[in-house]
């Protein structure tokens, strides 16, 4: 069946440092979504990417939607402790002909100060 | 409240039991989902409605689970005869599209403890 991996599984930086995490399918998407889940909350949308080599920007967050559409990125520029979170990305295959999406496996981040 | 809202918010029960979780979504939403998540991993998908239409159910899904969601509105999520690895998050998320994906709003989740 289709699966969405997440590397890394966890991370820690320094407060100004950089983070990126890295959404990998087994099978072509149809489009990829990004979430953010603070501890103790529920996942919150950020972003969706439809289009083959897509780059979309949100302030210090880069997100980009890979060429073959079966892999994606987020890139956090200059860590702040608000960005500590598990960041999901999400996403269906485009001929299972519903709207499942299926969820990574999420990288934890932490943020010290 | 403009906002997804999942009753009740916490259930702890004996292994055996039926219990249900109810699911409001935002209004006019046609798209419902329901997921299951565990501490540490990423949300697990159970089921999923167009409007009144439950349209496709994971394996995960075993018959002591059913979902409904009568009229297109509020839907429910039954557990029977529960087991203690039933332990979890239950999320229910909507959605607004029009044939295209959308964004997933989430609730704040249902918390099942099964003693």
């Amino acid at each position: 069946g289709q699966q969405v991996m997440q590397i890394p599984q966890y991370q820690h930086v320094q407060e100004g440092e950089d983070f990126t995490t890295y959404c990998n399918s087994s099978t072509t998407l149809s489009n990829i979504q990004w979430y953010k889940q603070r501890p103790g909350g529920h996942p919150v949308f950020l972003i969706q990417l439809v289009k083959s080599g897509e780059v979309k920007k949100q302030k210090r967050l880069t997100f980009q939607f890979g060429e073959a559409k079966k892999n994606s990125s987020l890139h956090i520029t200059a860590t702040q402790t608000t960005d500590v979170g598990t960041y999901f990305c999400a996403g269906f295959h485009p001929t299972s002909g519903t709207y499942k999406y299926i969820f990574g496996t999420g990288t934890r981040l932490k943020v010290l100060a | 409240d403009t906002g997804v809202s999942q009753n009740p918010r916490h259930k702890i029960t004996k292994r055996g039991q039926n219990v249900t979780f109810r699911c409001d979504p935002i209004s006019e939403h046609n798209r419902l989902y329901w997921y299951r998540q565990t501490l540490g991993q990423g949300p697990e998908f159970l089921t999923y409605f167009q409007n009144e239409a439950q349209l496709e159910k994971s394996r995960l899904l075993s018959d002591r689970f059913s979902a409904e969601r009568p009229k297109g509105s509020f839907s429910t999520l039954e557990i029977q005869r529960t087991e203690q690895g039933d332990s979890a998050m239950y999320l229910c998320a909507s959605s607004f599209t029009r044939g295209e994906a959308g964004e997933l709003f989430f609730g704040e989740g249902s918390r099942l403890t099964v003693l």
